[in-house]
């Protein structure tokens, strides 16, 4: 496909359960970033990859969100123990190259998180 | 820090109706800044961007001044259309490369 999918689209957890959110970016994107989206709300940064470098991981909400990109293209955004305040839309968005906050980010449909 | 304040919906107009949504922002240095458009049922979407100031973004009918003088970035349209009804954000990107975005504005176009 052209543009960035993400899956599950929709992911219903219980309290306390782990989950994995998966990425696939724009093929050639260089850039990958995560965001939360809470309802009502608008998107907020969680993380940033240039390839399988986590660069910028300072919106990470607490240390049972852990992201990866092992081989610099399709991403997962992982939620240990998860808690009912994670219940969110998580998109995911690449870009093609590293520099100018010019360029776009091409968002992905997002995944719909439901915890229980 | 870096900021994005937007005027709080919803909107509703009737279609040939003028838009505006009102967009604010605050930033240290000279940050990128953006609107998205997010259709129902739908991702996120670009809908104009503008890098310095003065600079008039637009796309579809849409614009949008980059205002340093107010730190502004108003998006317009003279004339709505039923297919316009979506949420809009306005965004800013950060020293990083990082969107930070306001709440989000629904608009909802009436025939």
């Amino acid at each position: 496909g052209a543009g960035v999918s993400q899956s599950p689209r929709y992911k219903v957890a219980k309290r306390g359960q782990d989950v994995a959110l998966r990425c696939d970016p724009i093929s050639g994107h260089v850039s990958l970033f995560w965001y939360q989206q809470a309802l009502g709300q608008g998107p907020e940064f969680l993380t940033y990859f240039q390839n399988e470098a986590q660069l910028d991981k300072s919106g990470l909400p607490s240390d049972r969100f852990f992201a990866e990109r092992p081989e610099g293209s399709v991403s997962t955004l992982k939620i240990q123990r998860t808690q009912q305040e994670d219940s969110a839309v998580y998109l995911c968005a690449s870009r093609h190259s590293t520099g100018g906050s010019y360029n776009e980010q091409f968002f992905g449909p997002g995944t719909r998180l439901t915890v229980l | 820090g870096n900021s994005v304040t937007q005027m709080e919906g919803p909107v509703t107009l009737s279609e040939e109706a003028f838009l505006t949504i009102n967009c604010t922002y605050t930033a240290t240095g000279y940050p990128s800044l953006f609107w998205y458009v997010q259709y129902p049922g739908e991702g996120l979407q670009l809908l104009l961007k503008a890098t310095k100031a003065d600079d008039k973004g637009s796309n579809k009918g849409f614009e949008a001044t980059y205002r340093k003088e107010t730190t502004s970035f108003h998006l317009e349209k003279g004339s709505v259309q039923v297919s316009d009804s979506a949420v809009y954000f306005c965004a800013l990107s950060d020293g990083k490369g990082n969107l930070i975005f306001g709440k989000g504005t629904k608009l909802s176009v009436k025939p």
